[in-house]
């Protein structure tokens, strides 16, 4: 297994258009969250799945975003009518079914909205 | 609720010099503590961890120690290497809602 997969590493899109972010989690693993993470700040949380059920996505930052994982296995993150706030590292994290071992992150999507 | 603090960057070293990097936090309940690493332009790298009180996590010679009754988790190395420099970040975690709670980061420079 070669860890968590991130796709794409850099999207650079117009402001309004809709981005699609995708996560491939270690295999082994069935949590699978998503954070952002903005110039000079730590990660923060967003949403997470075990399997295929998204357990807690109040922490999405409005409606325009979206997350699915329908197989229990790769997830999406989707960014509606995307904004320059938006513009930020996207991190996508996987883990056992415990975060007392704490989380194996993948490298990242860079989003910047122009 | 769930915070995590850490000292505020950047701090600037000297090859060999001793590095700390403090860490407190608040939880509700008995967290897990960590410390990430980020290199420039990647992901999160697990450095270390402590899952209860008094345990010490350790790995390529940094060492942080879980201090259940001053709420801390600093980040130690007796030796820094330029190759150490990148962003640290404290985290614990909330094993009721399932998620990591992460300090702001602090960069570490280190000169030759």
């Amino acid at each position: 297994d070669t860890g968590v997969s991130q796709d794409p590493r850099h999207k650079i899109t117009k402001r309004g258009q809709n981005v699609t972010f995708r996560c491939d989690p270690i295999s082994e693993h069935n949590r699978l969250y998503w954070y952002r993470q903005t110039l000079g700040q730590g990660p923060e949380f967003l949403t997470y799945f075990q399997n295929e059920a998204q357990l807690e996505k109040s922490r999405l930052l409005s409606d325009r975003f979206s997350a699915e994982r329908p197989k229990g296995s790769f997830s999406t993150l989707e960014i509606q009518r995307t904004e320059q706030g938006d513009s930020a590292m996207y991190l996508c994290a996987s883990s056992w079914d415990t975060t007392d071992y704490g989380y194996t992150f993948g490298s990242g999507t860079r989003l910047t909205v122009v | 609720g769930n915070s995590v603090t850490q000292m505020e960057g950047p701090v600037t070293l000297s090859e060999e010099a001793f590095l700390t990097i403090n860490c407190t936090y608040t939880a509700t309940g008995y967290p897990s503590l960590f410390w990430y690493v980020q290199y420039p332009g990647e992901g999160l790298q697990l450095l270390l961890k402590a899952t209860k009180a008094d345990d010490k996590g350790s790995n390529k010679g940094f060492e942080a120690t879980y201090r259940k009754e001053t709420t801390s988790f600093h980040l130690e190395k007796g030796s820094v290497q330029v190759s150490d420099s990148a962003v640290y970040f404290c985290a614990l975690s909330d094993r009721t809602l399932g998620r990591l709670y992460f300090g702001r980061g602090t960069q570490l420079t280190v000169w030759p």
